[in-house]
């Protein structure tokens, strides 16, 4: 497609449920970003990607969060038994290598834990 | 994490009038880009600044890339209703060959215009 893809675009679950976010980036695009929106708030970063490698996890805020990137384009956001300070809309983003190639947003998927 | 300096946090204005917002930070950045973000959608670039001292338009729409590069504001001339939104500064810095580009974000600007 023409921009970044993701899914769900709504997600519920009960906390202490598993859940798998899904980023397909721009065609071409080696890097990849995740970050977290919470309602009202700035953009927080999560994870970076390089290919299929993370040279970045500063962000992800517990090893309840893992990343993954195969064939060096999707990549799965995971987050494990679930919390409620967990809901929030997250945001993937592509970008070429190219030192000054801005990032490119998807929708999001809006994650709600009750 | 690390976010920008974002300001005005919010703004209320008519439609037809002139709107200003900037972004600093302690840190030098290579590059200043200004999103635009809808309800329910993520955001979407609306300028890139690569230069210090550059001045950049798009339509109503005009940016300026801090002498400093510690700084980059956005003007929105003659508002609209469909100019509402959230605004965000983003600066990033493009190491060495090799390296990764960091992307900070500012912490956004809501507009609202009443018509």
């Amino acid at each position: 497609g023409a921009g970044v893809s993701q899914s769900p675009s709504n997600k519920v679950t009960e906390k202490g449920k598993d859940v798998e976010l899904r980023c397909d980036p721009i065609s071409g695009h080696t890097a990849l970003y995740w970050y977290r929106q919470s309602l009202g708030q700035g953009l927080e970063f999560l994870i970076y990607f390089q290919g299929n490698s993370a040279p970045d996890k500063s962000g992800l805020p517990s090893d309840r969060f893992s990343a993954e990137r195969t064939g060096g384009s999707v990549s799965t956001l995971t987050i494990q038994r679930t919390q409620q300070e967990d809901s929030a809309v997250y945001l993937c983003a592509s970008s070429l290598r190219d030192r000054a190639s801005p990032l490119h947003f998807g929708n999001g998927t809006r994650l709600t834990v009750t | 994490g690390q976010q920008l300096n974002q300001s005005p946090q919010s703004m209320f204005i008519q439609e037809g009038e002139d709107v200003s917002m900037n972004c600093t930070s302690s840190s030098i950045f290579n590059t200043w880009l200004w999103y635009k973000q809808d309800p329910g959608e993520g955001p979407v670039l609306l300028i890139a600044l690569y230069k210090a001292g550059e001045l950049t338009s798009n339509g109503r729409l005009t940016a300026q890339f801090g002498i400093t590069r510690k700084d980059s504001f956005l003007n929105i001339s003659a508002s609209i209703p469909s100019d509402v939104g959230i605004y965000f500064c983003a600066g990033q810095i493009s190491p060495l060959a090799g390296g990764y580009q960091k992307v900070t974000f500012g912490t956004g600007t809501k507009l609202q215009v009443i018509p």
